[in-house]
């Protein structure tokens, strides 16, 4: 059963950047979308963007963070990773990895991390 | 402010029926049969309850049931239980540019 593992930074100051990474066990990186998906404190969820591995990478990202948005890929490491740069209060938030089927988000999802952005 | 709009808050007693509406556009629910529901308990990560407008994973309750009409989609919980109290969040398909869109969350009080 595949299991999902977010690890990161819990503080980050405002207009640095916020780096996440989720490990993935327990099934295959390759062959499936992956996403990221955040939910601000007492908030609703919003997805962030997703990257999807058959030997080449592809990401799509939500166009209200694409300009500040990366997400990437190591499939040697079983890895996906989180970049959201110039962040402010309003980044903020649980972060979630997830594996998406074709259809629909958030077939597994990681336990979250909480993300805190104050100086 | 989210791209589906659901009610912020329904009840029911335990053995009744609820519906949970989300209502987006022909931009998303109207043209894709790609409507995914998540009940979420506090402190928990969401879990997929329906996905693809009607089917239900393995191991999810038949009480769960979805449906569509036009630009809203529709979460109905039938004989209501109290460990079915948490907020519940629709997500639709939106196209190649937006890919996935949420609604802002319901909180299911069981009474």
């Amino acid at each position: 059963q595949v299991q999902l593992q977010e690890s990161g930074p819990g503080l980050v100051k405002p207009s640095e950047t916020l780096s996440l990474t989720c490990n993935v066990s327990g099934g295959s990186i390759s062959g499936h979308y992956w996403s990221w998906i955040r939910q601000p404190p007492g908030k609703g969820l919003e997805w962030i963007g997703y990257v999807y591995y058959t030997g080449t990478m592809t990401t799509k990202s939500n166009p209200s963070l694409r300009s500040r948005v990366t997400i990437s890929l190591d499939a040697s490491k079983s890895q996906f990773s989180l970049s959201l740069r110039s962040v402010t209060a309003a980044d903020t938030a649980v972060y979630y990895c997830a594996r998406d089927k074709s259809g629909w988000p958030g077939d597994v999802w990681g336990q979250g991390t909480t993300v805190t952005v104050s100086s | 402010q989210s791209a589906l709009t659901q009610p912020a808050s329904v009840s029911g007693s335990p053995g009744q029926s609820i519906t949970i509406s989300c209502t987006g556009s022909s931009s998303d629910i109207g043209n894709y049969n790609l409507v995914s529901w998540y009940q979420q308990h506090p402190g928990y990560a969401p879990k997929l309850m329906i996905y693809e407008v009607i089917k239900r994973p393995s191991g999810v309750s038949n009480r769960f049931s979805g449906s569509k009409s036009a630009n809203t989609a529709s979460l109905t919980i039938s004989g209501l239980q109290p460990e079915d109290e948490a907020d519940y969040y629709c997500c639709s398909y939106a196209g190649t540019d937006i890919i996935w869109v949420f609604g802002g969350g319901t909180k299911l009080t069981v009474l």
